[in-house]
């Protein structure tokens, strides 16, 4: 059974502030997704990882896939209000590109 | 294409109840996908279809449940004899191939509620 652990599991900060969420795994992934998640609502896709050590960066968000493709790390730099939300690891691999989601970081930013 | 579209998005039912959700994925999709989410956990995988076979189940996916994708479209996924249990959120994604591999879109969720 692939497990993904996602750290820390909640967060709350100001606004302005940086932070990272890391996702492990003991298990290899063939690729890694990110999804944000707000209540009520399903994930929203925000990245796809496939090459160990690939970096992306979405506005002020980066993604970063392990040079092993085990682990990953969301950085978000200057975090504002409209980035509170779930964030939920996703890795696939296996048969049918099955999907295994983490167990979220909850995000909450304060104005 | 508007994404993925579930139906309906809450469902309350009383327990001994059969509960019928939908989902429609992106039309060039051939692969659609059923989880569970409930509260404070991430999606736990349910089902698996490619075109209308459904190739994988779940332990999770009790004789109660069962899935269809008649024609390799549209999905339907009944719970019968709801218990409290079954209270989530049932959350359908549907993918294709793509230079990324088959990454998955999740759609809105159907809040299932068992009293």
């Amino acid at each position: 059974t692939q497990l993904l652990e996602q750290s820390p599991q909640f967060l709350s900060i100001q606004e302005g502030e940086n932070l990272t969420v890391y996702c492990n795994s003991s298990s290899v992934f063939s690729s890694l997704q990110w999804y944000r998640q707000e209540p009520g609502e399903g994930p929203v896709l925000l990245v796809t990882v496939v090459t160990g050590g690939e970096v992306k960066k979405l506005k002020r968000l980066t993604f970063q896939f392990g040079d092993a493709r085990k682990d990953s790390s969301l950085h978000i730099t200057a975090a504002q209000p409209g980035d509170t939300g779930l964030y939920l690891c996703a890795g696939a691999g296996g048969g049918y590109q099955k999907v295994t989601f983490g167990i979220g970081t909850k995000l909450q930013v304060i104005p | 294409d508007t994404g993925v579209s579930q139906n309906p998005r809450h469902k309350i039912t009383k327990r001994g109840q059969n509960v019928t959700f939908r989902c429609d994925p992106i039309s060039e999709h051939n692969r659609l996908y059923w989880y569970r989410q409930t509260l404070g956990q991430g999606p736990e995988f349910l089902t698996y279809f490619q075109n209308e076979a459904q190739l994988e189940k779940s332990r999770l996916l009790s004789d109660r449940f069962s899935a269809e994708r008649p024609k390799g479209s549209f999905s339907t996924l009944e719970i019968q004899r709801t218990e409290q249990g079954d209270s989530a959120m049932y959350l359908c994604a549907s993918s294709g191939a793509s230079d990324l591999g088959y990454i998955q879109y999740f759609g809105a969720g159907t809040r299932l509620s068992v009293l």
